[in-house]
């Protein structure tokens, strides 16, 4: 009962250095999400895919690329860190668009914390 | 005005009573409306939706008021286990649009033996 996996669950970066976010869903969704979620802040969207080879940005996409090649995995790319990307990231899924109240399920997080 | 507004609490509450808090959003077009719950340091995970007619699961009942543009949520007979942060979320793009969703920031509440 796997649903959505997000690898690693923690991760401190030196600034300047890269690393991709790992994320995977077994529910055969079409829709994957990225948010970021910083101290008493709401979840913002960084980047969202509504299929395999599509992506689109969100609200904050700066700093961060994305692909999504298959439709189970949907990877996020830190290319150069910096401090304010020091955040928890989630994961998320749903099984299409959010029109009639379609659920959207998170992964567990990744802590990110850029030194 | 923010899009999606909510007291940041934390509201301390006796284990037993009820609780009450509210949400608003700025953009009166919104079409879904949810109540997360949020544990300390784990992924948020929808409690209920919230529909024009209400919802009741349970012990929390979900309420939309449209004209005042504001979603409620009120917990009877308070559990321990009640403790978390609930976050208000609202689809503010009509048609569903995948990055509609807004989140509000939360409401943390404790609950008190």
């Amino acid at each position: 009962n796997a649903g959505v996996t997000q690898t690693p669950k923690f991760r401190i970066l030196k600034i300047g250095q890269s690393m991709t976010l790992q994320c995977a869903q077994d529910m055969n969704h079409n829709y994957m999400y990225w948010y970021r979620q910083d101290p008493g802040m709401g979840l913002k969207l960084i980047y969202y895919s509504v299929g395999a080879g599509i992506t689109d940005k969100g609200e904050v996409p700066n700093g961060y690329n994305v692909s999504r090649s298959t439709t189970e995995d949907f990877p996020l790319r830190l290319e150069l860190a910096a401090p304010s990307q020091t955040s928890v990231y989630f994961c998320a899924s749903s099984e299409t668009d959010l029109a009639s109240g379609n659920t959207i399920y998170f992964g567990e997080g990744s802590w990110l914390t850029v030194v | 005005r923010k899009e999606v507004e909510q007291d940041p609490g934390p509201f301390n509450v006796p284990e037993g009573a009820t609780v009450a808090f509210n949400c608003t959003y700025s953009n009166s077009a919104s079409q879904s409306f949810f109540w997360y719950r949020q544990d300390c340091r784990k992924e948020p995970k929808l409690l209920m939706s919230v529909y024009s007619s209400g919802n009741e699961d349970g012990r929390f009942t979900a309420q939309l008021n449209r004209a005042s543009q504001y979603i409620s949520l009120l917990i009877r007979d308070s559990k321990l286990s009640d403790s978390a942060t609930y976050l208000c979320v609202v689809n503010m793009k009509g048609g569903g649009g995948a990055d509609g969703l807004t989140f509000g920031k939360g409401t943390h509440l404790i609950i008190q033996p």
